[in-house]
C-alpha cells in the first residue's frame, strides 16, 4: 500500500511565524503535490514537483514556498504565516505519466490554525 | 475555462436506498475523471477513475460511476447506501494547464446517509 505521511495532524502558529509542513511518501513516486482544502472551495493546488529539486507553481502559490531535496520528501513552507492561511493542508504523490496509474495518493492532512 | 462542478453541497439519502452524487466537467480533449472520498478527519481516498473504455466504471466500497460524454457528466452511484458511506466526496478531472497536467477539483459534496 502507498503510504503518504504528514508531520503533524494539527498545528497552531502565530501570525508572522515561519511554518514548515513535511510530507513523506514511501512508494518512490516522482510527482508530489501540496493542496489546501477550504469548505466550499474544494482542493486548490499550491505547488507541485516532478522531480528532486524541481518545483512548479500551482493556482495559489503566493505566501508559500516548497523544497524537495530528496525524492521521498516534499516540504511546504509558509514564510510568514497569516490568518488567511488557516486551512487544511493535504500532500499527495503519484507515479509519473504513463509509467503508472493516474490517481494521486493523499496523506492524512495537517489542520493549520494561525492566530 | 476548464472546470468541474458538483451542483449539490449536500445529499441526504436513507440507508438502503440508491444514491447518486453528481459531477459535470468542462475540459479540452479526452477527459480523465476521478472520484475521491474523505471520511471525517482523514485524507482523501481514491474511489474510481475513468480513463477510456467502458462508460460504467466500478470502484471501491461498491461504488460505480457512469461517464456520459454528451452530457459531460460523471455521476457517482451506489445501489444501496450504508450509514458508513457518509463522507465528503470530490470529483476531479485531469486538465492540461500551464504546460502541465493537473487535477481540477470540484467543491465537494457532503453525503449523509440516515439510518
Amino acid at each position: 500500500d502507498v503510504k503518504v505521511t504528514q508531520s503533524s495532524r494539527y498545528l497552531v502558529k502565530r501570525t508572522g511565524e515561519k511554518v514548515f509542513l513535511e510530507c513523506v511518501q514511501d512508494m518512490d513516486h516522482e510527482n508530489m503535490f501540496w493542496y489546501r482544502q477550504d469548505p466550499g472551495l474544494g482542493l486548490r493546488l499550491i505547488y507541485f514537483s516532478y522531480d528532486v529539486k524541481m518545483k512548479e507553481k500551482g493556482d495559489i502559490p503566493e505566501g508559500y514556498s516548497v523544497s524537495r531535496e530528496k525524492k521521498e520528501r516534499f516540504s511546504l513552507i509558509l514564510e510568514s504565516a497569516s490568518t488567511n492561511q488557516t486551512s487544511m493542508y493535504l500532500c499527495a504523490s503519484k507515479l509519473r505519466g504513463l509509467a503508472g496509474s493516474y490517481e494521486q495518493y493523499f496523506g492524512p492532512g495537517t489542520r493549520l490554525t494561525v492566530t | 475555462a476548464q472546470s468541474v462542478a458538483q451542483p449539490e453541497d449536500q445529499v441526504n439519502v436513507a440507508e438502503g436506498n440508491p444514491l447518486t452524487v453528481k459531477c459535470t466537467y468542462s475540459v479540452s480533449g479526452n477527459p480523465y475523471l476521478f472520484w475521491y472520498v474523505q471520511y471525517p478527519n482523514r485524507g482523501l481516498q481514491f474511489l474510481l477513475k475513468y480513463i477510456t473504455g467502458d462508460n460504467l466504471v466500478k470502484g471501491s466500497y461498491g461504488f460505480e460511476a457512469e461517464f456520459n460524454k454528451s452530457q459531460t457528466s460523471f455521476h457517482l452511484k451506489k445501489p444501496s447506501a450504508l450509514v458508513s458511506d457518509s463522507a465528503l466526496y470530490f470529483c476531479a478531472v485531469r486538465a492540461y494547464m500551464d504546460s502541465n497536467y493537473q487535477l481540477i477539483w470540484g467543491a465537494g459534496t457532503k453525503l449523509i446517509i440516515k439510518p
